[in-house]
């Protein structure tokens, strides 16, 4: 069974804080993803990678950075976090093959900025 | 527009009617497609492919229009325990997956 873990379930932070959000995969994917959700706005695409130390931007890029050091692990950095970046964010992890590929989430943080 | 659209929703049905939720997609370079559910205040999981030819998987069955490039989802008999919202994912060759905003059902005794 595919397990997707990330560090907190929830998670508060100050205005102009750096936020590290990690997500860890035990099934040897090559791709992982972090998302936002939002009501009215469904999932957004950040940032994915499809190896260790590549990444690359997806739609809302802005405000985020990402770290690949090892395969398993794909952690999501907000530099400094403003109110705009409350939000679920849910990473995700599949193999590559062509498109078909399913995605399998972690259970999401729902991070607030105070 | 957006890439990928949903029925707005909500579905609100009683026990076992049947519920049709179609999605339209504007890549028509899109290579694959899902639905996947959702539950309250939990992550997405996939409920099932979509294939050309169309699937079934017990109550669920899933369409595929390439031509005019929508998909659909039928609940059969629906249960109380369908109450989630259902996202539709398309994927394009290079494996970049866009979601719609989702479409929520409530199955009522």
């Amino acid at each position: 069974d595919v397990k997707v873990t990330q560090s907190s379930r929830y998670l508060v932070k100050r205005t102009g804080e750096k936020v590290f959000l990690e997500c860890v995969q035990d099934m040897d994917h090559e791709n992982m993803f972090w998302y936002r959700q939002d009501p009215g706005l469904g999932l957004r695409l950040i940032y994915f990678s499809y190896d260790v130390k590549m990444k690359e931007k997806g739609d809302i890029p802005e405000g985020y950075s990402v770290s690949r050091e090892k395969k398993e692990r794909f952690s999501l950095i907000l530099e400094s976090a403003s109110t705009n970046q409350t939000s679920m964010y849910l990473c995700a992890s599949s193999l590559t093959g062509g498109g078909q590929e399913t995605q399998y989430f972690g259970p999401g943080t729902r991070l607030l900025v105070l | 527009r957006k890439e990928v659209e949903q029925d707005p929703g909500p579905f609100n049905v009683p026990e076992g009617a049947t519920v049709a939720f179609n999605c339209t997609y504007s890549n028509s370079a899109s290579q694959s497609f899902f639905w996947y559910r959702q539950d309250c205040r939990k992550e997405p999981k996939l409920l099932m492919s979509v294939y050309s030819s169309g699937n079934e998987d017990g109550r669920f069955t899933a369409q595929l229009n390439r031509a005019s490039q929508y998909i659909s989802l039928l609940i059969r008999d629906s249960k109380l325990s369908d109450s989630a919202t259902y996202l539709c994912v398309v994927n394009t060759n290079a494996g970049k997956s866009t979601f719609g905003d989702g479409t929520t059902l409530t199955v009522k005794p």
